[in-house]
């Protein structure tokens, strides 16, 4: 399946401090997002990355993406409690297929301790 | 002013029963979605309308039944509800198919007792 898979799947930090989430695809893609969420929330889109881009900047927020090796990252720093929430990288549409749909990857929790 | 907005927010039933979830967005957005996210928090398409015109339909039973009266709204209708259906369903709209952002609803959770 296309779905993408994200480590860690949890992360305990202290404010203050940076969190890194990796996440890993299957196919090529036309672009990759992450969105958070927050709990008993819908989620939010964070950044958009195109497959023609290779890093990406949104205030705290860092993206990066490498298709040969079919990964992104998301660096936020100078972690708040309040950037405590679950993180999910999405990938599509397939380039191969021309499957149109959006693919969630398994998210990472993150907890942001005061 | 609430852009993705979904009734009800929690919605507790007995199997057997038929129960609705409506969602309306106020964006203007062509595309409209779905979405099943279990208790492991997997987030899973089930359906896609592009102008009220139905485009995706992934392995979704057919007790669930979308429908799209407008562009602006998405309705889910589930049929004679099992156990297996208990999850958070989230409704999401773009204005451009997967190459934009999804902005999503914050969610009906459906307890099947």
């Amino acid at each position: 399946s296309q779905q993408g898979e994200e480590d860690p799947q949890a992360l305990s930090i202290q404010e203050g401090e940076n969190a890194t989430m990796n996440c890993s695809y299957k196919t090529s893609i036309n672009n990759l997002q992450w969105y958070r969420q927050n709990s008993g929330r819908g989620l939010v889109h964070l950044i958009l990355i195109r497959s023609n881009e290779r890093e990406k900047h949104s205030g705290r927020l860092r993206v990066t993406l490498d298709t040969s090796k079919k990964s992104s990252s998301l660096l936020i720093t100078a972690s708040r409690a309040a950037d405590t929430a679950s993180y999910f990288c999405a990938t599509g549409p397939d380039m191969n297929t021309g499957f149109q749909k959006l693919v969630f990857g398994t998210g990472t929790r993150l907890l942001v301790s005061p | 002013d609430t852009a993705v907005s979904q009734t009800p927010k929690y919605l507790v039933t007995q199997m057997g029963n038929d129960k609705s979830i409506k969602c309306e967005q106020n964006l203007g957005h062509d595309t409209m979605y779905w979405y099943k996210q279990d208790s492991k928090k997997f987030l899973k398409i089930m359906f896609s309308y592009n102008n009220k015109e139905l485009i995706i339909n992934e392995t979704v039973p057919n007790r669930f039944s979308p429908k799209s009266p407008d562009k602006a709204h998405l309705n889910l209708h589930i049929n004679s509800l099992e156990l297996g259906d208990s999850a958070v369903y989230f409704c999401a709209s773009t204005p451009e198919g997967y190459v934009s952002p999804l902005h999503f609803g914050n969610g009906t959770r459906l307890t099947v007792t």
